[in-house]
């Protein structure tokens, strides 16, 4: 099984402050993708990255796969309230696997 | 409005006694999946499947089983359920070919007492 790690595992942040979470793994992977989860729903995908180097911008929101695609980051830009909830990435094909997650907070 | 639904969103039961959580999308996509999230422990894949009549176990398959007679529907099946298995359940389908994101459902939340 291919693991993905995620850090940090929590996160919490005044409003307007910037922020990086990292997925890292050991193992190539032909694409990654991120998701944001609030409590009790199920994940919405946000972007899925699929070459090295790629990078994704999502209004504040930037993604990058790494060179090697092994690892991933998410970068937030002066981070609003809304943004509150858990960042998943996941990867792999038929077997698919997600880290455990960074759960953001973000204060008014 | 593209969407994979699941029914129930809570269940309540007892040990050992059989049940079915459903799982339809709308999308004619080839590829579904479930999970069960825990705290502590994430999203874990117990089962997926390619197409219609192709299933195949994920990391945790133990206690569950799942069929694929018709492209839109992959429920879930507890034969005998027991309290480990209490825990956060979403259904998730995407397009065959290669992983390019799943649209998920909106979970059942089901508690085995």
């Amino acid at each position: 099984t291919q693991l993905l790690e995620q850090s940090p595992q929590f996160l919490s942040i005044q409003e307007g402050e910037n922020l990086t979470v990292y997925c890292n793994s050991s193992s190539v992977f032909s694409s990654l993708q991120w998701y944001r989860q609030e409590p009790g729903e199920g994940p919405v995908l946000l972007v899925t990255v699929v070459t090295g180097g790629e990078v994704k911008k999502l209004k504040r929101l930037t993604f990058q796969f790494g060179d090697a695609r092994k690892d991933s980051s998410l970068h937030i830009t002066a981070a609003q309230p809304g943004d509150t909830g858990l960042y998943l990435c996941a990867g792999g094909y038929q077997k698919v696997t997600f880290g455990i997650g960074t759960k953001l907070q973000v204060i008014p | 409005e593209a969407q994979v639904t699941q029914n129930p969103r809570y269940l309540i039961t007892v040990t050992g006694k059989k049940l079915t959580v459903t799982c339809s999308q709308n999308m004619n996509h080839e590829y579904m999946s479930w999970y069960r999230q825990d705290p502590g422990l994430g999203l874990r894949q117990i089962y997926y499947s390619m197409n219609v009549e192709v299933t195949d176990k994920g990391d945790v398959p133990e206690g569950y089983k799942v069929s694929r007679k018709e492209k839109r529907n992959f429920p879930l099946i507890l034969e005998s359920p027991s309290p480990n298995q209490t825990s956060l359940y979403f259904c998730a389908s995407t397009s065959s070919g290669t992983n390019y994101g799943y649209t998920f459902g909106s979970g059942t939340r089901l508690t085995v007492v």
